[in-house]
């Protein structure tokens, strides 16, 4: 079973920031969090990924809090494009492990 | 550079047949894992394959079974095919050396069973 919780679905108007929570109250020490996105048709597409500290890149910055419990993706000015199902996932970083466990993810979709 | 492609994109077939799909990893690439996504859900793990062996396995029964070949393709196989195996079969390359290595994925083959 999935380790994180993500709400099903959220809305975001064009040229806002989107903010999708994720709730992983059951992280581990060593476990790191990713963002992967689905568009549709399409597998999916990493995005960030961290283990305690901000992270922030090209697409995207990941807001970890300080207890690691929860985290949120920040899309800074959403576009069309960027409708997607969002996935959170936990996973520890260790030579050989590269199965990533998926949940049902956030749908989210850009509102022109 | 080419990224990782799968083929084929669609297949159809019947209760009982047998299906091989295939997978090309990203270009350095030494690892490939399969994932199963049933439609509204999220991919769920099969198998992972390294070094032409299967690494991890997730909850899947024997009937899918893998192989990767020395160039680092690989394939997946599912006999005596039921209806619920109809799904988006979906291919992951990467790097083992990397420890947070991200993943790289096919768009899929969609395998409808009828």
């Amino acid at each position: 079973d999935a380790k994180t919780t993500q709400p099903p679905s959220m809305d975001c108007a064009e040229g806002r920031a989107a903010n999708l929570p994720c709730n992983h109250s059951t992280i581990s020490g060593n476990e790191y969090v990713y963002w992967y996105r689905q568009i549709h048709s399409q597998g999916p597409q990493y995005i960030i990924h961290g283990l305690k500290n901000n992270e922030t890149n090209e697409m995207a910055s990941l807001i970890i809090t300080e207890d690691r419990k929860s985290s949120t993706l920040i899309l800074p000015h959403a576009t069309l494009r960027d409708t997607a199902v969002y996935y959170c996932i936990v996973r520890v970083a260790r030579f050989g492990n590269e199965k990533l466990t998926f949940g049902t993810g956030t749908r989210l979709t850009i509102i022109p | 550079d080419a990224g990782v492609t799968q083929s084929p994109t669609h297949l159809i077939k019947t209760r009982g047949q047998q299906v091989t799909l295939r997978c090309s990893p990203k270009s350095g690439h030494d690892t490939v894992s399969w994932y199963q996504q049933a439609l509204g859900q999220g991919p769920q793990f099969i198998f992972q394959y390294y070094e032409e062996e299967e690494r991890q396995r997730g909850n899947f029964p024997d009937r899918f079974s893998g192989h990767q070949f020395p160039n680092y393709s690989s394939e997946l196989n599912v006999n005596a095919l039921l209806l619920g195996d109809s799904a988006l079969y979906l291919c992951a390359s990467s790097l083992t050396q990397a420890t947070n290595e991200k993943l790289f994925f096919g768009s899929g083959t969609q395998l409808s069973v009828l």
